[in-house]
């Protein structure tokens, strides 16, 4: 069981937006703004694209956008296309005892 | 741009030693950033192991940490991973990755399939 909650999938259609939540505690979501979320399509490595809860790094779509609301945070694709179709996984420190969790991870459908 | 490339043997006995070596090229591995492992078992998600500093600090995934030895070997600009004891549950795709900031794996390598099997 991942230490941070993701729904296992989420659809949606070309052009609409989706959000995925990412659900932690107080003692890794809630506490820090050290999020980041990872696109990874089959049988490739992950890609970071979204780092400290909401920036997105250089070459990554302006389409991607994160959010953090108490101990959930969220990852936002607006405009979906047919390339976003991919696993998608968040990411949060947790304190100097267990240092890093990643969600289960949630696949996004593009119908 | 920094690149990343695990190498080391894919099949591994049950009881044994895990070794794995993650060259580093385009960069140094002296640079201010730390240096990661991340596994993938087949089908599920994706599990943080641990990360280095050139310095040879180290922090470990508590649930592995017993089983886990992470290494830098700064002449040669790479970093290793040992993980003792294995059994099929660490079956993976063992990635590492370099950290930007604290939880944020910016750089990754292509990923090294590791089976434990007799």
């Amino acid at each position: 069981q991942s230490a941070l909650t993701q729904p296992a999938s989420v659809s949606g259609s070309p052009g609409q937006s989706i959000t995925i939540s990412c659900t932690g505690t107080s003692s890794d979501v809630g506490s820090y703004n050290l999020v980041s979320w990872y696109q990874q399509h089959p049988g490739k490595a992950p890609k970071l694209m979204i780092y400290e809860v909401s920036k997105r790094p250089s070459g990554v779509s302006n389409r991607f956008s994160g959010s953090k609301s108490g101990n959930t945070a969220s990852l936002t694709i607006s405009g979906l296309q047919a390339e976003d179709e991919a696993d998608y996984y968040c990411c949060s420190y947790a304190g100097s005892s267990t240092y890093v969790v990643f969600g289960g991870g949630t696949k996004l459908t593009v119908l | 741009q920094v690149q990343l490339q695990e190498s080391g043997p894919g099949l591994v006995k049950p009881s044994g030693t895990l070794s794995l070596t993650c060259a580093v090229s385009g960069g140094s591995i002296s640079s201010s950033n730390w240096w990661s492992w991340v596994r993938q078992p087949p089908g599920k998600g994706l599990e943080w192991i641990g990360e280095i500093y050139h310095s040879g600090s180290t922090n470990y995934n508590p649930s592995l940490k017993s089983r886990v030895t992470i290494s830098v070997d700064k002449s040669k600009n790479q970093f290793s991973l040992k993980l003792s004891s294995v059994t099929a549950a660490d079956t993976a795709v063992y990635y590492c990755a370099r950290t930007d900031i604290v939880a944020t794996l910016d750089v990754w390598g292509k990923g090294t399939t590791v089976t434990v099997s007799s």
